[in-house]
């Protein structure tokens, strides 16, 4: 059973840039089975994807982030990672990472973790 | 760019009773590969989204098959036979033509 889990700090001051981490358990994330997602959710609003990994490296942002976002992935620590820059009050927001099994199929999800963008 | 509307806002249902959540997609919803990638998640208070149906009207394995999602054009529908109490949340269509959008949510609650 695939699990996710995301880490990082829950506080970032304006301009600065978040930094999250999403550790992979029970699935290799060399595998190719995935790609390896990250989605958003601002307090009491909706969901927004942010972009995903392929295990090859290649990526795919959210054309509204591309400028400010970077995910990576640690094949040898099985964790793929977030970079958004930049960082405004508006992106404040429950961040979840995902695997997708492909055909935009997200069917794992991490608990998610609350990033606050405050000085 | 796309925009997806999902109607109703809020749906007041009793226990046992039918529901039904529509999602519009604002322009085609066909991806270049000639498949339509619509979703459902469910949202339960306080836990991450969960998927039930993806391209259209296929359910996840696991998911109860009181869930149910059927569509065509621009036009698609969640429908849940009997609500039961678990299924109280927010639930979200999300379309990807080239890359995942969402409708802003309908909030299923029991009456």
């Amino acid at each position: 059973q695939v699990q996710l889990q995301e880490s990082g700090p829950g506080l970032v001051k304006p301009s600065q840039t978040l930094s999250l981490t999403c550790s992979v358990s029970g699935a290799s994330i060399s595998s190719g089975n995935y790609f390896w997602s990250w989605f958003r959710q601002p307090p009491g609003k909706g969901l927004e994807w942010i972009g995903y990994i392929y295990y090859s490296g290649t990526t795919f942002y959210n054309p509204s982030l591309t400028s400010r976002v970077t995910i990576s992935v640690d094949t040898s620590k099985n964790q793929f990672s977030l970079k958004l820059s930049s960082v405004t009050a508006a992106d404040t927001a429950v961040y979840y990472c995902v695997g997708d099994l492909g055909a935009w199929k997200p069917d794992v999800w991490g608990k998610g973790t609350t990033v606050t963008v405050s000085s | 760019d796309i925009v997806m509307t999902q109607t109703p806002v809020s749906s007041p249902v009793t226990l046992g009773q039918p529901a039904s959540i529509s999602c519009r997609s604002s322009q085609s919803p066909v991806h270049s590969d000639g498949n339509t990638y619509l979703s459902w998640l469910q949202q339960r208070p306080g836990q991450p989204p969960r998927l039930l149906i993806y391209k259209i009207s296929n359910r996840l394995s696991g998911v109860p098959d009181r869930f149910s999602g059927s569509g065509a054009g621009t036009d698609f529908t969640l429908k849940i036979s009997r609500v039961e109490a678990e299924d109280v949340g927010v639930y979200y269509c999300m379309l990807a033509t080239q890359f995942p959008l969402f409708g802003q949510g309908t909030k299923l609650e029991i009456k």
